[in-house]
């Protein structure tokens, strides 16, 4: 069976210090991961997607991935925290079956303090 | 234009009232998403339309009725829906996949609805 697990309810970082939310994944198969964000009372932001090629995936508002096969994790990234990157983070797997379906992890929020 | 507009923004609807919510894009995407998202929680995929053909339901009760009647176009119809049914509804579309290829989907702000 295909799943995500984000490990961490929550992430607390200060301003201006490297960030990570942690992702790992459970598929048969290639993996298609997708990092999305939220804010409140918004929908979801695409991030960045891996699908094949460099395990190190860029995406927008300088955040970044590194796919890891061995570890099956996806972990985002970004150097330098904001305090607008405060949200809630979801890390997605492409179901097997077609139709684009995506699996969610349970979401972490982050939390950057100034 | 990477835009998904859902309206209304917010609905307060009665269990035995009819309502629908709509969403649009014109991005030219032919698969078309609903999602319902409880608070706190990620979001559970209702429906996929692809080419304005329903190609997945996933389970969802009668009383949650979609429609595509264009590819810009998906609504969904509502009818005698109990309190528990009350979420923020996402709408998102995309390119089909195919093959080994994989597209992110573009989701909508949604629609709170509250069921009274």
């Amino acid at each position: 069976a295909q799943s995500v697990a984000q490990p961490e309810d929550q992430v607390n970082v200060a301003e201006g210090n490297p960030l990570t939310v942690k992702c790992t994944y459970s598929v048969s198969g290639n993996p298609y991961l997708f990092w999305y964000v939220q804010y409140p009372n918004r929908g979801l932001q695409f991030l960045l997607k891996y699908i094949t090629g460099d395990n190190l995936v860029k995406g927008s508002y300088g955040f970044e991935a590194e796919f890891n096969k061995s570890q099956t994790s996806f972990h985002l990234k970004k150097p330098s925290a904001l305090v607008s990157d405060s949200a809630l983070y979801f890390c997605a797997v492409r179901r097997s079956g077609g139709y684009n379906k995506l699996i969610f992890g349970a979401g972490t929020r982050l939390a950057v303090h100034p | 234009d990477t835009e998904v507009t859902q309206t209304p923004k917010h609905l307060v609807m009665g269990m035995t009232n009819k309502k629908s919510l709509k969403c649009e894009q014109h991005m030219g995407h032919r698969a078309m998403y609903w999602y319902k998202q409880k608070a706190k929680k990620p979001p559970e995929l209702m429906f996929v339309y692809s080419y304005e053909k329903l190609s997945i339901n996933e389970s969802v009760p009668s009383r949650f009725s979609p429609e595509c009647p264009n590819s810009s176009l998906l609504n969904l119809h509502l009818h005698a829906l109990q309190p528990e049914d009350s979420a923020l509804y996402l709408c998102a579309s995309s390119q089909l996949t195919s093959g080994s290829l994989s597209y992110e989907q573009y989701f909508g702000p949604g629609t709170r609805l509250t069921v009274t």
